[in-house]
């Protein structure tokens, strides 16, 4: 298996622009995790999905975060307008949710700059 | 809420032995797990204790004590692909939510 896939892995744009981050979890998993990981606030759950559908949305920034799963194997995560603070790596995990382990395995990151 | 602590920075040297805390304050508690990050790279899972006591995979255990709120990894061998990043995280009642420590940064020393 090809792991969990995300692109773009570096973005660069300028503030108000809006950005498009994509992942595609690993063949047969139904968890999906989108994670911001920044300096000053480490590694933070956005939003997660289970059999496509949003669980859990509260770790969503504001309304400018929008997340969707139309597919057991897509994902995107959006944001418009971004903003130079929306800079950090977003991570996608994937996880087989009632198997006998409960591991996430994450993608490589996408690195956002918002100029 | 969910709330982990664990130090920012531990030094070793090669072939010693290191542990790294982390002691939680949850709502909710299903297990502890935790994660590798070497620098740009992605985290990868390491272990996992719902139960109290020790699970060991190979050079690495983790152990954990429900009733103290608290867990350690503990690394044994040391080498100098070890110095990376280290995150306990915490999985609520809802089974596969995690919330994730600070983080520890370890650098191994020759």
């Amino acid at each position: 298996d090809a792991g969990v896939i995300q692109s773009p892995r570096h973005e660069v744009t300028e503030m108000g622009q809006e950005v498009t981050l994509r992942c595609k979890p690993i063949s047969g998993h139904n968890s999906l995790f989108w994670y911001r990981q920044t300096m000053m606030r480490g590694l933070e759950l956005l939003i997660y999905f289970n059999n496509n559908v949003p669980i859990d949305d509260s770790g969503m920034p504001e309304d400018r975060f929008s997340a969707k799963m139309p597919n057991a194997s897509f994902s995107t995560l959006k944001i418009q307008p971004s903003e130079p603070r929306d800079s950090a790596v977003y991570f996608c995990a994937s996880q087989f949710f009632g198997g006998d382990t409960d591991t996430q395995y994450f993608g490589p990151g996408t690195r956002l700059t918002v100029l | 809420g969910q709330s982990l602590e664990q130090p920012s920075e531990v030094t070793a040297v090669e072939g010693a032995i290191v542990q790294i805390n982390c002691t939680y304050q949850t709502s909710g508690f299903y297990g502890l797990s935790w994660y590798q990050q070497h620098d740009g790279g992605a985290p990868t899972f390491l272990s996992y204790n719902a139960l109290d006591g020790l699970e060991e995979t190979g050079r690495f255990s983790s152990f954990l004590s429900r009733s103290d709120s608290y867990g350690y990894l503990l690394l044994q061998e040391l080498q100098m692909k070890d110095s990376a990043s280290y995150f306990c995280a915490v999985e609520d009642n809802a089974g596969n939510m995690l919330t994730f420590g600070g983080g520890t940064r370890l650098m191994v020393k020759p």
